[in-house]
């Protein structure tokens, strides 16, 4: 069974950093693009990141310089290394198995992350 | 402001259909693949609908999409109070190189 599971969120200060990770199983991880998706509290969805299986990645402006995705396809893991984190980056981190046109065809539960002082 | 326009809400009754547009542009809509969400309250979203009008496995067939130009439209029939959700539109954009998504329906079912 497909199953993807984030952690790594928490409570961190405006300008800090954090990393998240999502740990999969059930399919060959470096077959396929992996996301990265938030929501902040009350409001819809946003694209953050995605990589394909090798070194390709793409950023929404909004985390472009920020934000870092990678993957290690032998540990089936995806993370998202976060920097400068600003308030506005508050928001549920789902992990997401990518699949044709650009859908998302598994989601992790999500972590949350907090940036306040 | 989202690219992608969404109705913030739509409601019907049991048994009833109901449609959820999406409108964008060239650059997005009308020139790649859209995908359907249901995100039930605190939940993770659920892929309901990819690339315009497939549903992947275990997905009922009261659930179907359709695309015209710049626009797209999720269907469901037959509404169950377990519908109740909000639903958003995704897709790529072309232009500014990123996945977008609608700002959500919220769909109640009376």
């Amino acid at each position: 069974q497909v199953h993807l599971v984030e952690s790594g969120g928490g409570l961190v200060k405006p300008g800090g950093s954090l990393r998240l990770s999502c740990a999969a199983s059930g399919f060959t991880f470096g077959d396929y693009y992996m996301s990265w998706i938030r929501q902040a509290p009350g409001k819809g969805l946003e694209w953050v990141s995605y990589m394909n299986g090798g070194t390709a990645t793409f950023y929404a402006d909004s985390v472009k310089g920020r934000f870092t995705i990678s993957r290690d396809n032998a540990k089936s893991s995806l993370y998202l290394q976060m920097n400068s984190l600003r308030a506005e980056d508050t928001a549920v981190y789902y992990c997401a198995k990518t699949g044709s046109g650009s859908c998302f065809n598994i989601w992790g539960q999500g972590t949350m992350v907090t940036v306040s002082s | 402001q989202s690219v992608l326009t969404q109705p913030p809400s739509v409601s019907a009754a049991p048994g009833q259909t109901v449609t959820i547009s999406c409108s964008g542009s060239s650059s997005n809509i009308g020139n790649n693949y859209v995908s359907w969400y249901q995100q039930l309250p605190r939940t993770a979203p659920k892929l309901l609908i990819y690339d315009n009008n497939k549903r992947p496995s275990g997905i009922p067939d009261r659930f179907s999409g359709s695309k015209s130009g710049t626009s797209a439209t999720l269907g469901i029939t037959g509404l169950q109070t377990g519908d109740e959700a909000d639903y958003y539109c995704g897709t790529w954009d072309s232009s500014l190189r990123a996945v977008l998504f609608g700002g959500g329906t919220n769909l109640t079912v009376l």
